[in-house]
């Protein structure tokens, strides 16, 4: 059973740029959590998704991020118009439909804005 | 809002006992969990407090007290892979919350 699958890894853009940063979840997960985590400092909630619906997005910025989950496909993280304070890791997150306390955590997609 | 407070920094000798303490101020809790995160990782899960106690799960023990709104992870017999940051996490409604983590430096 695959874990969850996030990609790319790695991924450098210029300011103005936009970035898309893409989650598998775990298979049987329909829950999707996206964090970010700036160097040296705690993982920042951002939003949480079920299947074709936003369940709470109180953690993204107003402006320039947008995350999705369609019924078919990974879920997306897109960031426009990239800027330097954007550089960070992103981590996806997936869980099984009932509360267990335990989320199971991608490697993450590091963003790079130069 | 939601807050947890946990140390930034913790150093232990290989061998040694550490406790890593948590307090929190949220609403709609349904637990405690505590993650591991080694430099350049993804975080994985250690534990899941939903009920005052503790929970032993070999080496790692964490307990919860909900009316001290209070946790803290125990980390026995101490070996180097253990340095890593860990965060505790409450679960609020719909999604778990981190606090800024700690640090934790296990030296021979």
């Amino acid at each position: 059973n695959a874990g969850v699958m996030q990609n790319p890894r790695h991924l450098v853009r210029r300011r103005g740029q936009e970035a898309r940063l893409r989650c598998s979840p775990m298979k049987g997960h329909s829950h999707v959590y996206w964090y970010r985590q700036l160097p040296e400092e705690g993982l920042k909630f951002m939003v949480y998704l079920q299947k074709e619906n936003i369940i709470d997005e109180s953690g993204m910025p107003k402006e320039r991020f947008s995350a999705e989950f369609p019924k078919e496909g990974p879920s997306i993280l897109r960031i426009q118009q990239v800027v330097r304070g954007d550089s960070a890791a992103y981590f996806c997150a997936s869980s099984p439909d009932t509360v267990t306390g335990e989320l199971f955590f991608g490697e993450g997609s590091r963003l790079t804005v130069l | 809002g939601q807050s947890l407070e946990q140390p930034s920094e913790v150093t232990a000798v290989e061998g040694a006992i550490v406790q890593i303490n948590c307090t929190y101020q949220t609403s709609g809790f349904y637990g405690l969990s505590w993650y591991q995160q080694h430099d350049g990782g993804a975080p994985t899960f250690l534990s899941y407090n939903a009920l005052d106690g503790l929970e032993e799960t070999g080496r790692f023990s964490s307990f919860l007290s909900r009316s001290d709104s209070y946790g803290y992870l125990l980390l026995q017999e101490l070996q180097m892979k253990d340095s890593a940051s860990y965060f505790c996490g409450v679960y609020n409604t719909d999604k778990l919350i981190f606090g800024t983590g700690t640090r934790l430096q296990v030296f021979p």
